[in-house]
């Protein structure tokens, strides 16, 4: 069954650095997002892209995050220089319009020291 | 805003006993409703959606009825077993290609 994958699956970086988290949605599918989960609290929808734009946004994806699919297969999530509270799991899903059901990946956990 | 809320946990039961996990949601319009589990060290799972009121999503066991006149979307499940260890997310999202807008999750605990 094809499903979301997610680079890395642990990614430790110093505050102030650049991160970029790695995404590889569903082959056919044309809806991407990234959500994230802060230890301990609910999952909290970041940015949502299709057609190469971002569709929506939240109030979370400020400047220092973008977002990218620069080939047929990745989606990325760069986050321009990590703060300690940018430290969550990231979770990537994907959604085809056969069942506009969204398939999460299994996520990268990000820790800012 | 429009919100999702469910039930705080932990919640803890024996095997076999009867499961609710109470969902309510406040929104304008009628949105999708999905339940997410999340097994220990993986990502989130779609366990059961429904998509309009009196709708009744249900897979593995777990049930869930769409009731519009109580904005509420609880799950059941008759005879939980311990592999049902896991946090449970109850979720809306309101077109087909929007967000999904998540409850704070409850972490539920089966024992032997």
């Amino acid at each position: 069954e094809p499903e979301v994958t997610q680079t890395p699956s642990h990614q430790v970086t110093q505050m102030g650095q650049e991160v970029i988290l790695r995404c590889v949605p569903i082959s056919n599918h044309l809806y991407f997002y990234w959500y994230r989960q802060i230890l301990g609290q609910k999952v909290e929808f970041l940015v949502s892209f299709y057609n190469n734009e971002i569709s929506e946004k939240s109030e979370i994806f400020d400047d220092q995050f973008s977002v990218e699919r620069p080939d047929g297969s990745n989606f990325t999530l760069k986050i321009r220089s990590t703060k300690l509270e940018d430290s969550a799991m990231y979770f990537c899903a994907s959604m085809g319009t056969e069942s506009y059901e969204q398939y999460f990946g299994p996520g990268t956990r990000l820790t800012v020291t | 805003g429009d919100s999702v809320t469910q039930m705080e946990g932990p919640v803890t039961l024996s095997e076999e006993a009867f499961l609710t996990i109470n969902c309510t949601y406040t929104a304008t319009g009628y949105p999708s409703l999905f339940w997410y589990v999340q097994y220990p060290g993986e990502g989130l799972q779609l366990l059961l959606k429904a998509t309009k009121a009196d709708d009744k999503g249900s897979n593995k066991g777990f049930e869930a009825t769409y009731r519009k006149e109580t904005t509420s979307f609880h799950l059941e499940k008759g005879s939980v077993q311990v592999s049902d260890s896991a946090v449970y997310f109850c979720a809306r999202r309101y077109s087909s290609a929007s967000k999904i807008i998540f409850g704070s999750g409850t972490r539920l605990s089966i024992r032997p």
